[in-house]
């Protein structure tokens, strides 16, 4: 199975900051990663798939990058609306697999 | 508007059964496979199961394998999952999501306990 190696998993930051938060496959997965969102008791949304491409309605702060085996999803300059929790999620192949998640929180 | 309503949640008991059901509107149902997904209290995402959307593939975590079955019925646009043995770690929220991973639905919530 493919692990998705996901950190950190709390980041406390402050608005305007630039963050990054990154994912490490354990093999091969291609662009197969996505990215999405989650606040407290609501639905996770899809933020980026295809590893760079945003997804529909979401801000141009997010942005997506690779290099090799890392993934990384970066918010330019932090606002309080997104303070949520997030998952990268590999798609390439079953079983699919998340990783453990990022709490991003105000400093 | 795209709409994913799960229903069929609940409390149960350990080695019970349920049956879960994902109502799809706004979207061409019959076009796209569906996951689902669930998530224990305070806990990250699982991904449980898959099914094509002309159901002729499955596809299971091991963590569920055996014990869980993915099916749907495109002339009624519903996503179902069929639970049984039901254990203590299967208490989660249950999420059904298309397979463009974009159209999630509320959730539907099933605990497991004595």
């Amino acid at each position: 199975d493919i692990q998705m190696t996901q950190s950190p998993s709390s980041l406390p930051a402050s608005l305007g900051d630039r963050v990054t938060i990154t994912c490490r496959a354990s093999q091969d997965i291609g662009n197969y990663l996505r990215w999405f969102q989650q606040k407290p008791g609501k639905s996770p949304r899809l933020m980026i798939y295809g590893a760079t491409n945003l997804a529909a309605g979401v801000p141009s702060r997010f942005s997506g990058s690779r290099s090799g085996s890392d993934y990384s999803l970066t918010i330019s300059s932090l606002e309080s609306e997104d303070m949520a929790d997030y998952y990268c999620l590999q798609s390439k192949e079953s079983p699919y697999t998340f990783g453990a998640g990022t709490k991003l929180e105000l400093k | 508007e795209v709409q994913l309503v799960e229903s069929g949640g609940g409390l149960v008991k350990p080695g019970s059964s349920l049956k879960l059901s994902c109502v799809a509107s706004g979207f061409t149902f019959s076009s796209y496979g569906m996951h689902w997904i669930r998530q224990a209290p305070k806990k990250g995402l699982e991904w449980i199961a898959l099914i094509y959307y002309d159901s002729s593939n499955k596809y299971y975590a091991d963590s569920v394998k055996g014990r869980f079955t993915i099916s749907r019925d495109n002339s009624k646009n519903t996503l179902y999952l069929e639970m049984n043995s039901l254990r203590s770690e299967d208490t989660a929220m249950y999420y059904c999501v298309s397979t463009r991973w974009d159209y999630w639905g509320q959730g539907v919530m099933v605990t497991v306990s004595s």
